[in-house]
């Protein structure tokens, strides 16, 4: 079966400071993967999606950025977090190629709380 | 501009009564709809979907209604219970250019009360 993991589970980070954030699927090849954010009293806004190695779409200009190292690893960056940045960043994948349709959704990490002081 | 709106930002009902969420949206290119439920501290997890070809879809307790003509949909949770308490977040797919990825309502948060 598939699994995604994201870490940290909280972060906490003086503003200024770089973030990396790291996203791993097991259990599948070739994922589409994605970042979402959800700020206090806001839903969930797509950040980035990747469908390969390499391959990064922005949603939202901002100061973070993603990268695709590897198959199935999606990494969240900043060089310099501004209080903004605080939120509920969550990690996501579904099956290479697929749009996202009723029986193929995205699956959720469990996120990463970061808090920008 | 917000294209999938969840105008009720929380729903409080009873347990074992019916608890209705609702969702509306305006870019008429969306043919996916998939409801996530939410615990705090957690990612969301797929609850259940619909096709634009379809106007109802059925799972256990949990049913979801499209209405094409209204862009409107919800999600019908029968009977209701504890446990069920969560952000629900309506979400669409297959607008043009937008196959790969969701875009997600801010959330109802839903209390079921014992």
């Amino acid at each position: 079966s598939q699994t995604i993991h994201q870490w940290p589970a909280t972060l906490v980070q003086p503003v200024g400071s770089p973030l990396s954030l790291e996203c791993t699927v097991e259990g599948t090849s070739n994922p589409n993967l994605y970042w979402y954010r959800q700020a206090a009293g806001r839903g969930l806004q797509l950040l980035f999606y990747s469908v390969g190695i390499g391959q990064i779409s922005s949603e939202v200009p901002q100061n973070l950025s993603a990268s695709r190292p590897q198959d199935r690893q999606f990494i969240l960056s900043s060089k310099k977090l501004l209080l903004s940045d605080s939120g509920f960043y969550l990690c996501a994948w579904t099956y290479r190629g697929d749009r996202v349709t009723y029986n193929s959704p995205l699956h959720f990490g469990n996120g990463t709380r970061l808090t920008v002081t | 501009d917000q294209q999938v709106k969840q105008n009720s930002p929380s729903l409080s009902v009873q347990e074992g009564r019916i608890s209705i969420l609702n969702c509306d949206y305006t870019n008429s290119m969306f043919d996916y709809f998939l409801w996530y439920k939410k615990y705090p501290a957690e990612g969301p997890t797929f609850l259940i979907s619909i096709s634009s070809i379809k106007d109802k879809n059925e799972d256990g307790r949990f049913t979801v209604f499209l209405n094409k003509s209204a862009k409107h949909l919800s999600l019908h949770i029968v009977p209701s219970q504890p446990g069920d308490s969560a952000v629900y977040f309506c979400a669409a797919s297959g607008a043009l250019r937008s196959n790969y990825k969701l875009t997600f309502g801010k959330g109802t948060l839903l209390t079921v009360n014992p």
